[in-house]
């Protein structure tokens, strides 16, 4: 049981290239959630998903986009990076129907630099 | 908007001291109030509140959440150099989605 696993741990970009981040979870949570961590701030949402084919905005969601065509994975993609869009990047899940937790499991992060 | 606000924003002690970090939150429809321990990596799970006045307690840690204030406070005693860290204290919404709504951390660092 791997929990929620995240690629790639670190990426440098140039300005305008894309890319995905790839999140997967083996825990069968319905819920994932994306979300974006700068220096000295809490995490921000990004997108959210309450289940496989439904997806929905955060707090911070331009330049980002999601799919979530199964119940394991739910990549994040960057269409055309921005120097703004440096930062940490979190994957998490949860399954609060199942147990009536609100806890959300968080995978390693991904550093990602754009210059 | 919901807004969870923590303070303070950075704490320095000594080891053995008590620290006591602060949470306050305005979420809507609010179900419950949770607390992360990070260290320079994910985030991990601590504790869940739910109800007012009802403490949890994990060894030298405790926290409580006032419902009507809309406050929730974090407790170490004895602290150690380990838990230096940043405590993330977050707010879960109400409705289908199970938002959590962060606030921005209160880095604790504990000296020898």
């Amino acid at each position: 049981n791997a929990g929620v696993t995240q690629t790639p741990k670190f990426r440098i970009l140039k300005i305008g290239q894309s890319m995905t981040l790839q999140c997967t979870q083996d825990m069968n949570h319905n819920y994932m959630y994306w979300y974006r961590q700068d220096p000295g701030m809490g995490l921000k949402l990004i997108y959210y998903s309450v289940g496989a084919g439904i997806t929905d905005k955060g707090e911070v969601p331009n330049g980002y986009n999601v799919s979530r065509s199964t119940t394991e994975d739910f990549p994040l993609r960057l269409e055309l990076a921005a120097p703004s869009q440096t930062s940490v990047y979190f994957c998490a899940s949860s399954s609060p129907r199942d147990k009536h937790s609100y806890e959300q499991y968080f995978g390693p992060g991904t550093r990602l630099t754009v210059t | 908007e919901d807004k969870v606000v923590q303070s303070p924003l950075s704490l320095v002690v000594h080891e053995g001291d008590t620290v006591t970090l602060n949470c306050s939150y305005e979420v809507t429809n609010f179900r419950s109030l949770l607390w992360y321990k990070q260290e320079k990596k994910a985030p991990t799970f601590l504790f869940m509140l739910t109800s007012s006045g009802i403490e949890k307690k994990s060894g030298r840690l405790s926290s409580i959440l006032d419902k009507k204030e809309l406050f929730s406070i974090l407790n170490i005693t004895a602290t150690q150099t380990g838990d230096s860290a940043v405590y993330l204290c977050a707010g879960n919404s109400g409705g289908s989605n199970y938002k959590l709504t962060f606030g921005k951390g209160t880095l604790l660092t504990v000296n020898p």
